[in-house]
C-alpha cells in the first residue's frame, strides 16, 4: 500500500517550538497536506505544499521534498490551544486526487 | 463562510435501523465527494468516493450494500447507514477537493445502542 507515517505523539511547553515528520511513498502521491483536528471536530486546513521547499503561515510553515518523500509541519510561538491532532495526507495520482492520510500525530502542549 | 455543509451532527439510533447523513456542497458544484469515517484516536478512514450520477466506488473492506452512498445532484451526496450495528459507532464526515485544498463537512457522531 501507499503509506505514510508520522509520529504518534510529541509534547512540548507553551511558547516552544515543535516539527512534526512525515514520510511517505513518493510514488502515488502528488501534494501533501497538513490539517489540524480538535477531538470531535473536523480537520481544519493548515497548508498544501505541491513543490519542494518551505511555505510559511503565520506560526505554521511547511516543508516538501518530494524526491525523499519527506514534509514537515513546523509550528512556533506553541499556545495551549495548539494542542490537538495532526494529520498528514497525500494527495494521490488516481483520477479523483482522493487524499490518503496518515495516523496523525497528536500534540500535547504543557503550561 | 462554510463550502461543505453536513448534517444531523449528532445521532443516536437502535440496532438495526438505517440513518442517513446528507452532505450538501454550498458553494460549487462538485461531481466527486468522499466519505470518510474515523474511530476514536484513529485518522480519517477513507470509505467511498462519490460520483455524481453513477455508482460510488468503495474502498477495499467497505461493505457496498451495507453503507449506500447516493449523489443525485452536484450539491447532495447521502451516506445511509443500514442495519446498524454497535460496532458502526463512528465519527462519519464527508469532503470535497478543490485544486488546492478538501474541504470537510462539520461531521457526524453517529452512536448505534
Amino acid at each position: 500500500g501507499q503509506n505514510i507515517d508520522q509520529p504518534t505523539e510529541m509534547t512540548a511547553t507553551e511558547g516552544a517550538i515543535v516539527q512534526i515528520n512525515c514520510t511517505y511513498q513518493t510514488s502515488g502521491f502528488n501534494g501533501l497536506f497538513w490539517y489540524q483536528q480538535h477531538a470531535g471536530e473536523a480537520p481544519t486546513f493548515l497548508s498544501y505544499n505541491v513543490l519542494d521547499g518551505l511555505e510559511e503561515k503565520g506560526r505554521f510553515s511547511s516543508f516538501l521534498s518530494r524526491s525523499k518523500g519527506y514534509s514537515y509541519l513546523l509550528l512556533k510561538e506553541l499556545q495551549m490551544k495548539d494542542s490537538a491532532s495532526y494529520l498528514c495526507a497525500g494527495r494521490t495520482t488516481d483520477s479523483w486526487g482522493k487524499l490518503q492520510f496518515g495516523a496523525g500525530t497528536q500534540v500535547v502542549v504543557t503550561p | 463562510g462554510a463550502v461543505v455543509s453536513q448534517h444531523p451532527s449528532r445521532v443516536i439510533c437502535k440496532s438495526g435501523t438505517s440513518v442517513k447523513i446528507e452532505c450538501r456542497s454550498l458553494d460549487f458544484q462538485a461531481t466527486t465527494m468522499f466519505w470518510y469515517r474515523q474511530f476514536p484516536k484513529q485518522s480519517l478512514m477513507l470509505m467511498a468516493t462519490s460520483n455524481e450520477g453513477s455508482k460510488a466506488t468503495y474502498e477495499q473492506g467497505v461493505e457496498k450494500d451495507k453503507f449506500l452512498i447516493n449523489h443525485a445532484s452536484l450539491t447532495l451526496s447521502t451516506l445511509t447507514v443500514t442495519s446498524a450495528h454497535p460496532e458502526d459507532s463512528s465519527f462519519y464526515i464527508c469532503s470535497l477537493l478543490s485544486t488546492t485544498e478538501a474541504f470537510f463537512g462539520q461531521g457526524t457522531r453517529l452512536t448505534v445502542v
